[in-house]
């Protein structure tokens, strides 16, 4: 059983397009993550969510909106997708939020944007 | 604020070869420290980490001791091999999440 799953894992789209991506984990953690890993393999943490509730949000775009369900699930919506927007998106999740808390990540979305 | 650097790759090694990856952090307070690798087409597993000074945390014939005194937090192994290849991250942690390190791409020749 995978323990972080997104879908979808590829997915190619036009500009101005919007598009979600959704991540799943069965792990019962209550903090899950939002990673942009862009084309040099830079990793930037956008969002994070502890038991439903925001306590991370990097400076991103707002047409960039995390929706959290419940707390097995986060969601990355994009609103007017931009050239810019193409890179890997991972969703990770961890047990708690403390120091020393290890991520599990899931196997990315490879997001295209022509 | 709170970041790590680690050298730039890539780094091309022949098998057996001895591998060190450098990463220095600055922070405010006490952070963990973590490496983590990324496998071709995968997402990002732990490979080990630290949380106080002095700890050295080691896996998989990996191994990296957390020094305050350099604020370092360098990934070492004695013997790589073909496997090994991968994007290797640093990492730290104040709470609420990891700030990386740009990676550094290892590639193990035979």
């Amino acid at each position: 059983d995978t323990a972080v799953s997104q879908t979808p894992k590829y997915l190619v789209t036009q500009m101005g397009n919007d598009k979600s991506i959704k991540c799943e984990q069965n792990l019962g953690h209550d903090t899950m993550y939002w990673y942009k890993q862009d084309s040099k393999k830079f990793l930037k943490i956008m969002f994070s969510y502890n038991n439903k509730e925001l306590i991370i949000n990097e400076t991103v775009p707002n047409r960039f909106s995390p929706k959290s369900p419940d707390k097995a699930h986060l969601n990355l919506h994009i609103n007017s997708l931009e050239l810019g927007d193409s890179a890997v998106y991972f969703c990770a999740s961890s047990q708690g939020t403390g120091l020393g808390e290890k991520l599990f990540f899931g196997s990315g979305t490879q997001l295209s944007v022509l | 604020g709170n970041s790590v650097t680690q050298m730039e790759g890539p780094v091309t090694l022949s098998e057996e070869a001895f591998l060190t990856i450098n990463c220095t952090y600055t922070a405010t307070g006490y952070p963990s420290l973590f490496w983590y690798v990324q496998y071709p087409g995968e997402g990002l597993q732990l490979l080990l980490k630290a949380t106080k000074a002095d700890d050295k945390g080691s896996n998989k014939g990996f191994e990296a001791t957390y020094r305050k005194e350099t604020t370092s937090f360098h990934l070492e192994k004695g013997s790589v091999q073909v496997s090994d290849s991968a994007v290797y991250f640093c990492a730290l942690s104040i709470g609420y999440a990891l700030n990386f390190g740009k990676g550094t791409s290892l590639l193990v020749t035979p």
